[in-house]
């Protein structure tokens, strides 16, 4: 177990639907990063949020976006999902809002999206 | 756009073996991590280096960050099933903002009892 919990772990929705996923960060980490990931293009960082406040912004589409509570808990929301939008999506943690060379992230277990 | 390219893409080895997987850039990066994601799991973080030149030993897996901080290997001596995965490269371009890492689309490792 990471400490970074993300829910749920799978979700199979249908083209032009709206999905939330969920994460919650390790205890003591303000940084919250969202990544996808997919076969053809690895990695992408999605977007960051540190503290409750958007801190950098990656290759995150238009349909999608994103907060972080006051608890430090984030949601990703995708909309008017397409068939392209099916990924692993990784939501991880940092301490800080850059991190020291040594810091890494720790990443959760992801969400599973399925879009038929 | 940096890019980090990962070689080779699949390696199929008996346990026993060694191995060695690249990974490699034209642009310099102020730090470089590598990861092992098992399927069903996100990326854990094995190592960074910052140093060009510098080596890092972990157990049987030795790190090595070239010189010129463009590119980095990783080495495993008589490797295990459990080493099995995909190792992901991770590069911060800019020194103290590793928010934005560069990822390289990884190795997939089978080792084979």
């Amino acid at each position: 177990d990471s400490g970074v919990t993300q829910t749920p772990k799978h979700l199979i929705t249908a083209t032009g639907q709206r999905v939330t996923l969920r994460c919650s960060p390790r205890s003591g980490d303000l940084s919250v990063y969202w990544y996808q990931q997919s076969l053809d293009q690895g990695l992408q960082f999605l977007i960051q949020y540190y503290n409750g406040e958007e801190r950098a912004k990656g290759n995150i589409l238009e349909r999608f976006s994103a907060q972080q509570f006051p608890d430090l808990h984030s949601e990703l929301n995708l909309s008017s999902l397409e068939l392209g939008d099916s990924a692993l999506y990784f939501c991880a943690s940092s301490v800080g809002v850059i991190g020291p060379p040594n810091y890494g992230y720790t990443f959760g277990s992801g969400t599973r999206l399925t879009v038929v | 756009t940096q890019l980090l390219e990962q070689s080779p893409q699949f390696l199929s080895i008996q346990e026993g073996e060694n191995l060695t997987v690249y990974c490699n850039s034209s642009s310099v990066f102020s730090s470089l991590q590598w990861y092992r994601q098992e399927p069903g799991e996100g990326p854990v973080l094995l190592v960074t280096v910052v140093t060009g030149g510098e080596v890092k030993k972990l157990k049987r897996l030795t790190f090595q960050f070239g010189d010129a901080r463009k590119d980095s290997s990783l080495h495993i001596t008589a490797a295990q099933p459990g080493d099995t995965g995909l190792y992901l490269c991770a590069g911060a371009p800019n020194a103290g903002n590793n928010r934005k890492l560069i990822w390289g689309l990884g190795t997939s490792l089978a080792v084979n009892p």
